[in-house]
């Protein structure tokens, strides 16, 4: 099984600034790799697949970058809905497909 | 666009059966471009997939669950369903419907996905 460690867990930025995610796997993922943003009570949102595909509907504020076993995800400019918590998710070699932890982006 | 809803008993005593169904509306999921999977997340904890369902009938399960798990289509109802035995308390989740629509054919990332469904394993 494939492990996916997120860093850091949380991480303060004010609104306006830029935030870089990172996303490691233990074994090499290639660009399988997915991003996922999920707000309190809702569901996950799909924002980047293919490390750096952007999902229909995403911001372009939102990159992707990496491949491996080293991911980031990096939002520019940072507006009050974007706080919320971020996953990457591996779909190179599975079953399982696995997630990471999570990084809880929050208001400096 | 697919929408889809989940919907289960809430409430489930130790060592029982869980099922849950997913109504799939928008679409019919008697196709090839989607395929459905369930994916859980216990209060304030990570994402869990659980298991795929292809339209052919395939299907794919997590190793750590694949022993009390199974995933199955109702064409005719356009339905998804995944049961659980023996449960414990260490599967109460939120229970989510996903799906991976033909837009990402070649990526198994999940864009359309059910509010989820709550379910706690208490007695």
């Amino acid at each position: 099984e494939i492990m996916m460690t997120q860093s850091p867990a949380t991480l303060s930025v004010s609104p306006g600034e830029s935030a870089s995610l990172s996303c490691r796997a233990s074994q090499s993922v290639g660009s399988n790799l997915a991003w996922y943003q999920q707000k309190p009570g809702q569901a996950p949102r799909l924002l980047i697949y293919g490390a750096s595909t952007r999902a229909t509907g995403i911001p372009a504020r939102f990159r992707g970058s990496g491949s491996g076993t080293e991911f980031t995800l990096s939002i520019s400019s940072l507006q009050s809905e974007d706080f919320a918590v971020y996953f990457c998710q591996q779909y190179n070699d599975w079953p399982p497909i696995t997630f990471g932890q999570g990084t809880r982006l929050e208001f400096k | 666009q697919l929408q889809l809803l989940e919907s289960g008993p809430g409430l489930v005593q130790p060592s029982e059966t869980l099922s849950l169904t997913c109504s799939v509306s928008g679409g019919s999921i008697s196709t090839n471009n989607y395929y459905c999977a369930w994916i859980r997340q216990p209060p304030g904890k990570e994402l869990e997939w659980i298991a795929n369902i292809y339209y052919t009938g395939t299907t794919y399960y997590n190793p750590s669950l694949k022993s009390r798990v199974t995933i199955s289509v109702d064409t005719a109802k356009n339905q998804v369903s995944l049961k659980l035995t023996s449960v414990t308390a260490a599967d109460t989740a939120m229970y989510y419907c996903t799906f991976r629509p033909g837009s990402l054919r070649g990526h198994d990332a999940f864009d359309i996905w059910g509010r989820g469904t709550m379910v706690t394993v208490s007695s």
